[in-house]
């Protein structure tokens, strides 16, 4: 089992939908997470982060933590064709000081 | 945010050539980088960790006689890929931290390396 999980995807919203990305993880020693977008060709760029249980809202985006469940979602509203990327999850133990990152899930906005 | 420069952006060379990919964290102290190595429509790679003043750790099946990382100072890392051969041909993206925060890592914009 991987340390961090997430849709393989990839996955496919109509413009203006809600997109929902999905990740869990194994180490419960982890107390940071991240989301990167990573377009084609590019390098991964941080949209979001969040420390605490609960939801935390920037913009369009909405990352979820339940780290009971081991559970982290970003939730991307009003989604549009410029949102379409690859999409990272990463979980970070700040004793390790090392981030875990998924696979990823490769998110399409369809005009 | 933070800011890691990435230097050069894109590289072609031939077969056999040694190639210095550096990484420069312009407005932080970076005591952890990270090497990654991604292929086309693949996730991304880690290579190995380096701590400024220390020898990096390779990840299992990374040749550290092939990949040298060098990171002396806590603004710079270096990554040599010795003797390229063509199926070293990838994106190789650095990111900075700094080990004991739970601030995220900060990526440079990577470097394509084809070899001929």
């Amino acid at each position: 089992q991987k340390e961090v999980e997430q849709n393989s995807g990839p996955l496919s919203v109509p413009e203006g939908a809600i997109a929902s990305l999905n990740c869990t993880y194994s180490d419960r020693g982890s107390q940071s997470f991240f989301w990167y977008r990573q377009y084609s060709g590019k390098s991964p760029e941080l949209i979001m982060f969040i420390y605490s249980n609960g939801d935390k809202e920037d913009g369009r985006f909405t990352a979820q933590l339940n780290k009971a469940s081991q559970y982290v979602s970003l939730l991307i509203r009003d989604s549009q064709p410029s949102d379409s990327a690859t999409y990272l999850c990463a979980v970070h133990n700040t004793n390790a000081g090392k981030s875990t990152f998924g696979d990823g899930t490769t998110l399409t906005v369809k005009p | 945010g933070a800011v890691v420069s990435q230097h050069p952006s894109w590289v072609i060379c031939k077969s056999g050539t040694s190639v210095k990919i550096e990484c420069r964290s312009l407005d932080f102290q970076a005591t952890t980088m990270f090497w990654y190595r991604q292929f086309p429509k693949q996730s991304l790679m880690l290579m190995a960790t380096s701590n400024e003043g220390s020898k990096a750790t390779y990840e299992q099946g990374v040749e550290k006689d092939k990949f040298l990382i060098n990171h002396a100072s806590l603004t710079l890392s270096t990554l040599t890929v010795t003797s390229a051969h063509p199926e070293d041909s990838s994106f190789y993206i650095c990111s900075a931290g700094r080990q004991g925060s739970n601030q995220p890592q900060h990526f440079g914009d990577g470097t394509r390396l084809s070899i001929l």
